[in-house]
C-alpha cells in the first residue's frame, strides 16, 4: 500500500527556520516533491529530490533519505507570505501520490 | 507558455446532472493527470493519460466518472449523473519529463 505522513499543521514566527517532515511508505519510488499550495490556489512546484541528500534553492531547501523513507522541507527566514499548504509526494512510475499536506501559519 | 488551462473555473450544478471539465496540457507534455482535492482526502489522483492513452484509472471512484484524451491538447473529465458527494476542486496537470509536473488553476465543482 501507499503511506505518505505529514504533520496536519505547523506555526511559527516570521523571521524564523520551520521544518517540515515527510515519511513514506510506497509501492515504488522514482522521486520525491515537494510543492507549495496556497488556499484557493494551483500546487506549485518547489523541489524535486531522486538521490539522497540536500538540495538548496535560496530560503527552500529540501533533504532526501531513500533508505529511511524520509525527506523534509527546511524554510529559512520565514515571510508572510510563506503560510501555505506545502504537500509532500512521492513518484511511482510516473505518477505523483501525495501526501495530505502540512499547513504552516506564518505569525507577525 | 500558457500553463495548463482549464476550464471552467467554477461550477454549480444539481443532482443528477452531467458536468464536464476540460483541461488543455503544456504544448509538448507527454503526460497528463486529473486530480481530485478535497479536505478530508487531499490530492487524490483519478486518471492518467501517456500519449492520450489511458494508462491508470485505478483512482477512478465509479462508472459515473469517465476521462478522454482525443488528442494531444485537449481532456475532459465527465461526470454522469453527478452527486452531492463529487463536489471537490478538480486540478489537471501534465508533465514532459516526469521532474517537474504543472497544474492548471482547478475546477471547483459544487453539486447541490
Amino acid at each position: 500500500g501507499q503511506n505518505i505522513d505529514q504533520p496536519t499543521e505547523m506555526t511559527a514566527t516570521e523571521g524564523a527556520i520551520v521544518q517540515i517532515n515527510c515519511t513514506y511508505q510506497t509501492s515504488g519510488f522514482n522521486g520525491l516533491f515537494w510543492y507549495q499550495q496556497h488556499a484557493g490556489e494551483a500546487p506549485t512546484f518547489l523541489s524535486y529530490n531522486v538521490l539522497d541528500g540536500l538540495e538548496e534553492k535560496g530560503r527552500f531547501s529540501s533533504f532526501l533519505s531513500r533508505s529511511k523513507g524520509y525527506s523534509y522541507l527546511l524554510l529559512k527566514e520565514l515571510q508572510m507570505k510563506d503560510s501555505a499548504s506545502y504537500l509532500c509526494a512521492v513518484r511511482e512510475d510516473q505518477k505523483l501520490v501525495f501526501g495530505t499536506g502540512t499547513r504552516l501559519l506564518v505569525s507577525p | 507558455d500558457a500553463g495548463v488551462i482549464q476550464s471552467p473555473r467554477h461550477e454549480v450544478t444539481e443532482m443528477g446532472q452531467e458536468v464536464t471539465l476540460r483541461c488543455k496540457p503544456i504544448s509538448g507534455h507527454d503526460y497528463l493527470f486529473w486530480y481530485r482535492q478535497t479536505m478530508m482526502r487531499g490530492l487524490e489522483l483519478l486518471i492518467y493519460f501517456n500519449n492520450n492513452v489511458p494508462i491508470d484509472d485505478s483512482g477512478m471512484p465509479e462508472d459515473r466518472f469517465s476521462a478522454k484524451m482525443p488528442n494531444a491538447s485537449f481532456s475532459t473529465l465527465k461526470i454522469q449523473p453527478s452527486e452531492p458527494r463529487d463536489s471537490a476542486v478538480y486540478f489537471c496537470a501534465s508533465t514532459q519529463d516526469g521532474a517537474r509536473y504543472t497544474f492548471g488553476s482547478g475546477t471547483r465543482l459544487t453539486v447541490v
